[in-house]
């Protein structure tokens, strides 16, 4: 079974410097999609960023860019310029490409923080 | 832009009642899922749903669980008999079948079930 392990429960940014969140995870597969979730005070899930796994080049999405390294199973978060507003828990995720409906495997999450 | 709907937002109910959960997932979805989230914890994949009929249960998703999707919009989530260690968020996701997001899974708001 695949695994996520995020090891930072919590990290501190301050605002408009940059901050990178960490993710490992443990699979056999070659094919599989990774995800970054963004979960405010809210508890409601919103999707950061992904990346397909047979991709080299690194996902970005504006502030928000990833480290994808396949062969050491990594795929960090880096937060550019960071804002009040990014200040929440991230979530890892991971997703087999095998089967039709597969489901998402959370890490355990990094509460960020994001200071004056 | 289309959202996954979930209601009710918050939901109370005493121990060894049944409770109905309901989710109305993006329209051209055809994959369907419930998680949950224990406060505190990580996100718990429940069970997914795909042509009529489960295709993948968590080890949680027991006897007491069930999905159905009863009009073609809907996706409801039931448990019979609520006990305490239910209490947790409830989140709905939907997935289209194909296509560059098709394999995004989109998260609802969630509904937060207490048991006393």
């Amino acid at each position: 079974a695949q695994t996520v392990t995020q090891s930072q429960p919590e990290m501190s940014v301050q605002e408009a410097e940059t901050v990178t969140l960490s993710c490992t995870y443990d699979t056999s597969e070659s094919d599989y999609y990774l995800f970054w979730y963004k979960q405010p005070p809210s508890r409601q899930m919103i999707l950061v960023i992904r990346q397909e796994a047979y991709k080299q080049q690194n996902a970005t999405e504006n502030r928000f860019s990833v480290n994808f390294q396949k062969a050491a199973k990594s795929f960090s978060l880096k937060i550019s310029d960071s804002q009040l507003g990014d200040a929440a828990m991230y979530f890892c995720a991971y997703r087999s490409q095998t089967g039709t409906a597969s489901k998402l495997t959370f890490g355990t999450g990094t509460r960020l923080q994001v200071t004056l | 832009e289309p959202e996954v709907t979930q209601t009710p937002s918050h939901q109370v109910t005493q121990m060894g009642q049944e409770v109905i959960l309901r989710c109305v997932p993006i329209s051209n979805h055809l994959y369907f899922y419930w998680y949950r989230q224990i406060l505190g914890q990580k996100v718990e994949f429940l069970v997914s749903f795909y042509n009529n009929e489960i295709s993948e249960k968590s080890e949680i998703f027991d006897d007491q669980f069930s999905v159905e999707r009863p009009d073609g919009s809907n996706f409801t989530l039931k448990i019979r008999s609520t006990k305490l260690e239910d209490s947790a968020m409830y989140f709905c996701a939907s997935r289209r079948l194909a296509g560059y997001a098709g394999n995004t899974q989109y998260f609802g708001p969630g509904t937060r079930l207490t048991v006393l």
